[in-house]
């Protein structure tokens, strides 16, 4: 059983560019979830995909957005890039709402 | 607003000794989770606990809730050098959609 895979590991980014983060479920998990964590804090809940659709958000401006595909991979998009957005980003897959999260590698962004 | 906070944030103990991470949370929920991150790496799921009174245990952790005091503790026996790492609270709220909020996580270091 594969588990929760996301790329790429590292990435360099500019103010005001644009970034997109993917991540690969665990099999048959319907649910993803994604973090921000900045270094030595806890992670940052971003928002939830559950069956395609967004169902929960954090405190994060409209320039992070996401999808979810039929698969139950998962994209997340941030905009406009700003330095404070330097940080790891961690995916998370469940079996449904509520339930164990399995967490990926994550993904290291530096913004300069 | 919720707000999950751990105390200690900070936790340095010899092998052998036993101590205790609290979880205080300050709105309703009835799903607290614990997680364990090492430097570096991403978090790995310990326990969910579901319910007031609920109690999980593996290995040298048990987890246990209490919701009407809004409190979940994290006790280790006779620590290990291996269970050095951060640990993190989290709570769900769910209203209809989902939200996860972490605690500041407590960095626990094993003493040999």
């Amino acid at each position: 059983e594969t588990g929760v895979t996301q790329s790429p590991t590292h990435l360099i980014k500019t103010r005001g560019q644009q970034v997109t983060l993917r991540c690969s479920s665990q099999s048959g998990h319907n649910t993803v979830s994604w973090y921000q964590q900045a270094l030595g804090q806890g992670p940052q809940f971003i928002f939830q995909y559950y069956r395609e659709e967004e169902n929960g958000r954090g405190n994060f401006p409209p320039r992070f957005s996401g999808l979810q595909f039929p698969n139950y991979s998962s994209e997340l998009n941030v905009n406009a890039l700003e330095l404070d957005d330097s940080a790891l980003y961690l995916c998370a897959s469940s079996l449904g709402q509520g339930e164990t999260q399995y967490f990926g590698p994550g993904t290291r962004l530096l913004v300069l | 607003e919720l707000k999950v906070e751990q105390n200690p944030l900070f936790l340095s103990m010899q092998e052998g000794k036993n101590y205790t991470i609290y979880c205080n949370y300050s709105t309703t929920s009835d799903r607290l989770y614990w997680y364990r991150q090492d430097p570096g790496k991403s978090l790995e799921s310990l326990f969910v606990l579901l319910s007031n009174g609920a109690v999980k245990q593996e290995g040298r952790l048990m987890a246990s809730l209490d919701t009407k005091a809004r409190l979940s503790t994290l006790h280790i026996t006779a620590a290990v050098h291996d269970l050095s790492a951060t640990y993190f609270c989290a709570v769900a709220l769910a209203s209809g959609t989902y939200k996860y909020i972490f605690g500041t996580g407590t960095r626990l270091k094993v003493l040999a």
